[in-house]
């Protein structure tokens, strides 16, 4: 395991249909994380998991988004009736917070949205 | 206003340049991250600190918790370090929190 790795790298759908990301994180590490990027912009928090349990939820994330990781391993991000504004890049990250209580975070190199 | 703010947003420097990237946050923190982003998108962790100083390498980032302020520096600046550099926060006192960004800068090295 090198890494954090997101699929599909890029997906073009049109308006109204649903998409779905997954993450697969780093084995051992236990916090996962999904950020929604537009260009030029900083990366925006969406959600987090510790394991299995969904900690938070920005209130970015509106109904239309849905986060799991049912095992507390890989996670899914899926967004239903996409609309235009959807189109961001979506950014998973996950660590294994240390003795201080903080870990370094690992990115995984994003899955980039279009919406048409 | 954000609660993480970078300066300067866009940096153009010869190769060879002592470079810094200011970061100041208005809230508590119980650390701040130094993120690199290349075009593309991968974003890399640089340094995550909650006091003093780290180096690694050619890059040192300092905080100083009670001006919350932090800087990046890049000793011997080379076209290679031209990416988006990030600073983000943990907000709080409870580390493992999520991340808070600042726009980034833009850090461009010409040869």
């Amino acid at each position: 395991d090198t890494g954090v790795s997101q699929d599909p790298r890029h997906k073009i759908t049109k308006r109204g249909q649903n998409v779905t990301f997954r993450c697969d994180p780093i084995s051992e590490h236990n916090r996962l994380y999904w950020y929604r990027q537009t260009l030029g912009q900083g990366p925006e928090f969406l959600t987090y998991f510790q394991n299995e349990a969904q900690l938070e939820k920005s209130r970015l994330l509106s109904d239309r988004f849905s986060a799991e990781r049912p095992k507390g391993s890989f996670s899914t991000l899926e967004i239903q009736r996409t609309e235009q504004g959807d189109s961001a890049m979506y950014l998973c990250a996950s660590s294994f917070p240390g003795p201080s209580g903080t870990g370094e975070l690992f990115f995984g190199e994003g899955s980039r949205l279009t919406v048409l | 206003k954000n609660e993480v703010e970078q300066s300067p947003q866009n940096l153009t420097a010869q190769e060879g340049e002592f470079i810094t990237i200011n970061c100041s946050y208005s809230v508590g923190i119980s650390a701040l991250h130094w993120l690199q982003q290349h075009p593309g998108g991968g974003i890399v962790s640089l340094f995550m600190l909650s006091s003093g100083k780290k180096k690694h390498g050619r890059l040192i980032a300092t905080i100083n918790i009670q001006e919350k302020h932090s800087s990046l520096h890049i000793t011997a600046s080379h076209p290679r370090d031209s990416a988006v550099y990030i600073c983000a926060v943990e907000k709080g006192e409870t580390s493992g929190s999520r991340l808070t960004f600042g726009e980034g800068t833009q850090l461009t090295v010409n040869p």
